[in-house]
């Protein structure tokens, strides 16, 4: 398994500000993955984090609203850009080990809200 | 497309009793399922798997899912429940063991 953190554990922002949230792996990790929940809502896949390249987005998520970095195979940051109070949300940060069939470790969770 | 429908929002028991969760899939090929558990302000852990080895899976806590490709369905079950079950149970198919696809929860409430 993997262990996932996550910086900071909960913000309130202003309008019209941005804010970069950092996601740290204890290993090194083939994918590393960026979600959101909406309040009282499922999980939304907001992008994959490419090391070493641009993020590959899904749709209804674009890099100008959410860029992502991922220096090297254990860190990777999201940015939440001119933020609006309909960007409030929990945004969690994940990993997908080397020959896992799939399952996914997450992190405990940025839980932001924008005045 | 994959995907998974979570038939019920909410279910309520009564702790030492029976849990069932229900969740179906759609898959055209054979899948990779999960159950996943969210505490209150906790963030996601893994509760079992499914990848097409043995179709009763048998997780952390006592739970269980098995897998029934006629039915297409990936039931979550615990014989007795417990007051700290109670939680978010979100069921999740992989995309070509890449991205994972949520369904929309099922809130287990344990009553005492």
């Amino acid at each position: 398994s993997a262990v996932i953190s996550q910086k900071p554990s909960r913000d309130i922002c202003q309008r019209g500000t941005s804010l970069t949230i950092q996601c740290q792996v204890d290993s090194q990790v083939t994918m590393m993955f960026w979600y959101r929940q909406q309040p009282g809502q499922s999980l939304t896949l907001i992008a994959t984090a490419n090391q070493g390249s641009e993020a590959t987005y899904e749709s209804g998520f674009v890099i100008d609203k959410f860029p992502i970095s991922r220096p090297n195979l254990t860190f990777s940051t999201l940015t939440v850009s001119n933020m609006s109070p309909e960007d409030s949300s929990i945004y969690l940060c994940s990993a997908r080990l080397a020959g896992d069939r799939g399952e996914q470790y997450f992190g405990p969770g940025t839980r932001l809200t924008v005045t | 497309a994959q995907s998974v429908t979570q038939l019920d929002s909410h279910v309520s028991v009564s702790e030492g009793t029976p849990v069932l969760l229900r969740c179906n899939y759609s898959s055209s090929y054979s899948p990779s399922l999960f159950w996943y558990v969210q505490h209150p302000n906790k963030g996601l852990q893994l509760l079992l798997k499914y990848t097409s080895a043995a179709t009763l899976v048998k997780g952390i806590n006592g739970f269980e899912a098995e897998f029934k490709k006629s039915e297409t369905s990936f039931h979550l079950t615990k014989p007795s429940a417990h007051m700290s079950d109670a939680a978010e149970y979100f069921c999740v198919v992989s995309v070509g063991f890449q991205k994972l696809v949520f369904g929309t929860g099922t809130r287990l409430l344990v009553s005492p």
